[in-house]
């Protein structure tokens, strides 16, 4: 069955940076794109990126445009979101979820979502 | 950018009883590309329906979606336990993504 594995709860200090991991099974890899999506404490689900495993473009929310980079080890069926300059609003879980039905991420819904990464930037 | 309104933001309701959630656009959607997704205190999204209409796999009959344009409804015929929640929407036309505030269904 399709799973997305995510990495433990991380604590940052303001202007850190973070990398959240996101490992895939149960499917060919890179068939299908990763998003990245947060959600702050209390607030709505906000989308961030997406990158087609394959060929490793990604596209980016102008919110995270320049501070977000998303990468993935095909060899490790691994998805990667690193997101820098941190300060105490990026303080959020963060999924990974699986975009279907294309490995490029427009027009994909997503199917399937890791058990999401808090990240707490704090001094 | 196309900004996506959910209504009412929280819905009070009683197992076994009729839900109607609305989520309107600021714009008319391109496609139907219009899903919903439910999240449990604690947990992850799930999906619930993609492309408007199409219930998502595992997902019971008595959900369903509707709409076109500018204006989209999740309807869940009668309410189980397990499906007071918070449901979002989402536009996913295109290759940037919008989601709506969130619908709360509780008891």
């Amino acid at each position: 069955q399709v799973r997305l594995v995510q990495s433990g709860a991380d604590v940052k200090k303001p202007g850190a940076s973070v990398k959240v991991s996101c490992k895939a099974s149960g499917f060919t890899f890179t068939s299908y794109a990763f998003h990245w999506v947060r959600q702050a404490p209390g607030q709505r689900l906000e989308w961030m990126g997406w990158i087609n495993p394959d060929s490793g473009d990604t596209k980016f929310s102008q919110s995270f445009q320049g501070r977000v980079t998303l990468t993935r080890d095909t060899s490790a069926n691994t998805a990667y979101m690193e997101l820098n300059s941190l300060s105490s609003e990026d303080t959020a879980v963060y999924y990974c979820a699986r975009g279907y039905p294309h490995r490029s991420g427009g027009d994909t819904y997503f199917d399937h979502w890791g058990q999401g990464t808090l990240v707490t930037v704090s001094s | 950018e196309i900004v996506l309104t959910q209504s009412p933001a929280t819905l009070s309701l009683s197992p076994g009883e009729r839900a109607t959630l609305s989520c309107g656009a600021s714009q008319t959607l391109a496609s139907s590309h219009l899903a919903w997704y439910q999240q449990r205190p604690g947990q992850a999204p799930r999906l619930v329906i993609f492309d408007t209409s199409v219930r998502a796999s595992g997902i019971p009959d008595r959900f369903s979606g509707s709409g076109s344009g500018t204006d989209f409804t999740l309807t869940i015929s009668r309410l189980e336990p397990e499906d007071f929640a918070v449901y979002y929407c989402q536009d996913y036309g295109g290759s940037l993504f919008t989601f709506g505030g969130g619908t709360t269904v509780e008891i």
